[in-house]
């Protein structure tokens, strides 16, 4: 049973970098083809998509973020990260891991239960 | 507002048939396969349709997906009390400044 859960500080300064973990447990990020993901979602907002890195490390992220954001995976620990840097407080959501699975689409097949992070002093 | 654009409530009584649309464009949903989450109140979202029509093991044969050019709609028949959530449609293609794009969502009330 594959199961993704978020970690992270809930509260971040403005100007920082927010630095969040997804530790993925019932399967390997270096096996198979999937998309890890992170999306966020503000309070009362729909769903964004932020970027994503491939088992074969190859990363790619949504545009508006892009020179903000990196996704890396951390092999030893079987865990993705993400960082997202020059925080304003636009940046306050829950933010969600998912696994990406490719079958002529990616869909989400599997997701973390979404922790929230407030961008405030 | 997203490039997908899809009702923002709908609503139904129990047993019902209910619809949500997703309209798009010819670089969007006419080109790419859509997947459809639904979201209940405090949880993150469930994958409920991928690649247009297949359900996930586990869902329900109540929920049906269909697509026609630049629309896709997701069908709940039997409506049931615990369907009221959000719905999001979102295709993917990496030819777009995202990979990922998601409907801006709809709030289904069960009445």
């Amino acid at each position: 049973q594959v199961q993704l859960q978020e970690s992270g500080p809930g509260l971040v300064t403005p100007s920082q970098t927010l630095s969040l973990t997804c530790t993925v447990s019932g399967d390997s990020i270096t096996s198979g083809t999937y998309y890890w993901s992170w999306v966020r979602q503000p309070a009362g907002k729909g769903l964004e998509w932020i970027g994503r890195v491939h088992s074969s490390w190859a990363t790619n992220y949504n545009a508006s973020l892009r020179g903000r954001v990196t996704i890396s995976l951390d092999t030893s620990g079987n865990q993705f990260s993400l960082k997202l840097s020059s925080v304003t407080a636009a940046d306050t959501a829950v933010y969600y891991c998912a696994r990406g699975v490719e079958m002529g689409t990616i869909y989400f097949d599997h997701w973390g239960q979404g922790t929230q992070v407030t961008v405030s002093s | 507002q997203s490039v997908l654009t899809q009702p923002p409530s709908a609503s139904g009584t129990p047993g019902q048939r209910v619809t949500i649309s997703c309209s798009g464009s010819s670089s969007t949903i006419a080109t790419n396969l859509v997947n459809w989450y639904q979201q209940l109140p405090g949880t993150a979202p469930k994958l409920l349709i991928y690649s247009d029509t297949h359900r996930p093991s586990g869902v329900p044969d109540r929920f049906s997906a269909s697509k026609s050019g630049t629309s896709a709609s997701l069908a709940i028949s039997g409506l049931r009390s615990e369907d009221e959530a959000e719905y999001y449609c979102a295709v993917w293609d990496d030819r777009l400044n995202v990979d990922v794009i998601f409907g801006g969502g709809t709030k289904l009330t069960v009445l």
